[in-house]
């Protein structure tokens, strides 16, 4: 089966930093492009940053741009979003999705707070 | 960054048809397509269709797709119980370079 599993999300303190995973299965990973999006609570989805399947071309949204750093292992079949200078309103799920967000995962999630 | 339009909510009767309408420009689902996804509360997303209705194996045929210009569209046949979701679509945009996504239809089955 096709399936995504993320992890390492938690509670963390405002301006702190934290790495999640996304752990790829039942495709041929090498050749997908990837993507991180989340969920606030109670709101809608907000796509965070983008990969391609040789890491050549990477994209941010503006509200995590010099922030978060996107990234991945194909001999891992992982792809990584590292998060620093966190605040408040990165509090959400965050999914990792294939492509044209065409698999998704179960989501992780962080909150940010003292 | 800007999204795509789709309205607030939906409301229809059970076995009723409902269509979901997605609004954006030239620079994404005019050139780009849309894809459409479903969220039932509490839950993931769900890939449901690209906007030129290929949907995966396991997809409902009552969940039909289509895009004319700028606009795409996700009709919803036979409403069920189970239908009712947040329905979201999204799409690459490339004066950005970013996917964007609209900010989901929330479809009642009375």
């Amino acid at each position: 089966d096709v399936q995504l599993v993320e992890s390492g999300g938690r509670l963390v303190q405002p301006g702190g930093s934290l790495r999640l995973s996304c752990a790829a299965s039942g495709f041929n990973f090498n050749v997908y492009s990837m993507n991180w999006v989340r969920q606030a609570p109670g709101k809608g989805l907000e796509w965070v940053s983008y990969i391609s399947s040789s890491s050549s071309k990477i994209y941010y949204a503006d509200s995590v741009k010099g922030r978060f750093t996107i990234s991945r292992d194909n001999a891992k079949n992982s792809v990584y979003l590292q998060m620093n200078s966190l605040r408040a309103e990165d509090t959400a799920v965050y999914y990792c999705a294939r492509a044209d967000v065409d698999v998704w995962g179960q989501g992780t999630t962080v909150t940010v707070s003292s | 960054q800007a999204g795509l339009t789709q309205p607030p909510s939906v409301s229809k009767g059970l076995r009723q048809t409902a269509t979901l309408t997605c609004t954006g420009n030239s620079s994404n689902v005019g050139n780009h397509g849309a894809v459409w996804l479903q969220q039932p509360r509490g839950l993931p997303p769900r890939f449901l269709s690209y906007s030129n209705n290929n949907r995966p194996s396991g997809i409902s045929e009552r969940f039909s797709a289509s895009r004319s210009g700028n606009t795409a569209s996700l009709t919803i046949t036979g409403l069920q119980p189970e239908d009712e979701a947040d329905y979201y679509c999204s799409a690459w945009d490339s004066s950005l370079s970013a996917r964007i996504f609209g900010g989901g239809t929330k479809l009642t089955v009375l």
